[in-house]
């Protein structure tokens, strides 16, 4: 199994402001993914980050909208720039163990 | 191509009656199919998944229908208690690029409540 760890859990921003997300993992993994959750939608992937390398974007999502960081194995960052209340979501870090996918508990974003 | 599609969007069912959500999907790579249960504020949890090379796979009350050639794959939760009331998602996921399974693509949800 894999324990994730995401600050904060929830927060309420201005628009126009910046927000960075952090996900800490109890053991290392190659690869965190992060996921976005819009209001009773479903999860879409933003991008994968590797350690050691940029991340990779998924369609509709761009690194200076979205910039990543993963410093080490067991951490990354998912920064919301520029916020609009359209941003407003649930923000999920993942990491895949063998065939399996593990979620922290998600950072809940209101963009006011 | 990599659209998973989920129905019901909603689902109300007595106790001890049973649940079945359905999913298709598109991309004939996708090698893996979990499904996911979400409570709120919490992250989704494996519940169950299975492989396409095998019709139909069963854990305690739940159980997942796959039918490869149509390209759908069903859960059903029998015996359904209050408990089981939270929203499910059904995914499809492959192995590529060292992802490991991790790049999933989910259906839309489906919200499942069971009334005592």
């Amino acid at each position: 199994s894999a324990v994730i760890s995401q600050k904060p859990s929830r927060d309420i921003c201005q628009r126009g402001t910046s927000l960075t997300i952090q996900c800490q993992v109890d053991s290392q993994v190659t690869m965190m993914f992060w996921y976005r959750q819009q209001p009773g939608q479903s999860l879409t992937l933003i991008a994968t980050a590797n350690q050691g390398s940029e991340a990779t974007y998924e369609s509709g999502f761009v690194i200076d909208k979205f910039p990543i960081s993963r410093p080490n194995l067991t951490f990354s960052t998912l920064t919301v720039s520029n916020m609009s209340p359209e941003d407003s979501s649930i923000y999920l870090c993942s990491v895949a163990r063998a065939v399996e996918a593990f979620f922290g508990q998600g950072t809940r974003l209101t963009v006011v | 191509q990599q659209q998973v599609k989920q129905s019901p969007q909603s689902l109300i069912v007595q106790k001890g009656g049973i649940s079945i959500i359905n999913c298709a999907y598109e991309n004939t790579a996708f090698d893996y199919f979990p499904w996911y249960q979400q409570f709120p504020g919490k992250g989704p949890a494996l519940l169950i998944a299975i492989r396409p090379d095998v019709s139909e796979k069963k854990e305690g009350r739940f159980t997942i229908s796959f039918n490869k050639s149509a390209k759908q794959f069903s859960l059903h939760i029998m015996d359904s208690q209050p408990g089981d009331s939270a929203t499910y998602f059904c995914a499809a996921t492959l192995n590529a690029g060292g992802t490991s399974y991790g790049k999933l693509t989910f259906g839309q949800g489906t919200i499942l409540t069971v009334h005592p």
